[in-house]
């Protein structure tokens, strides 16, 4: 598609219950990105693929945080036993192949709001 | 490690005004630098970008230079309108690709 898809918009979980969010990116861009927006402006980075493999997971928390990029599928970011701290929108974006990955543009989707309660 | 700072909160500004953002720094290597602007319930939309040393990022009226000397990438606007009214984020991209944000101004525009 043209732009990059988030599903759900909202996600409501109580304490302990599993989250799933999902993200497809724009046809043809081989990088998606994962983000955290907390604290209402702070953005966490989590964690990036290239295609299918994990590029970068330096910001994915060890615990309880697992995502995928599967062929032929929506990118998925999943948390196990949310805790409250989970709380925050969640947004992917994506970006093309470049020789110098630093100019690569990303483009972001509208988010995933997720609340533990 | 990198990191981007932006000035501490809101702006609000008349129609018409002068905008001014400020934006720094730190980073190894040679990041390029960013706005994304985020209307409210939206998510990031690229405002403008620099990829090297003096580069020079303009869109809708908006414009930043990419200042190595002073590690810098501050948004101006001649002319503010009341659409302008988002917040905006400054962030820099490393070789990794992964982008670091600032905490973001809100910047509200009064008609």
């Amino acid at each position: 598609g043209e732009e990059v898809a988030q599903t759900p918009k909202h996600l409501v979980r109580g304490e302990g219950q599993k989250a799933k969010l999902y993200c497809a990116p724009i046809k043809g861009h081989s990088y998606v990105f994962w983000y955290q927006q907390v604290l209402k402006n702070e953005f966490k980075f989590l964690i990036s693929f290239q295609n299918e493999n994990v590029f970068d997971e330096t910001g994915m928390p060890k615990e309880r945080f697992s995502a995928k990029c599967l062929p032929n599928s929506p990118c998925s970011l999943e948390i196990q036993a949310t805790k409250l701290e989970d709380s925050a929108v969640y947004f992917c974006a994506s970006s093309q192949f470049g020789d110098e990955l630093a100019k690569n543009i990303q483009y972001f989707g509208a988010g995933t709001r997720l609340s533990v309660l | 490690g990198n990191s981007v700072t932006q000035m501490e909160g809101p702006v609000t500004l008349s129609e018409e005004a002068f905008l001014t953002i400020n934006c720094t720094y730190t980073a190894t290597g040679y990041p390029s630098l960013f706005w994304y602007v985020q209307y409210p319930g939206e998510g990031l939309q690229l405002l403008l970008k620099a990829t090297k040393a003096d580069d020079k990022g303009s869109n809708k009226g908006f414009e930043a230079t990419y200042r190595k000397e002073t590690t810098s990438f501050h948004l101006e606007k001649g002319s503010v309108q009341v659409s302008d009214s988002a917040v905006y984020f400054c962030a820099l991209s490393d070789g990794n690709n992964r982008l670091a944000f600032g905490k973001g101004n809100q910047v509200v525009v009064i008609p």
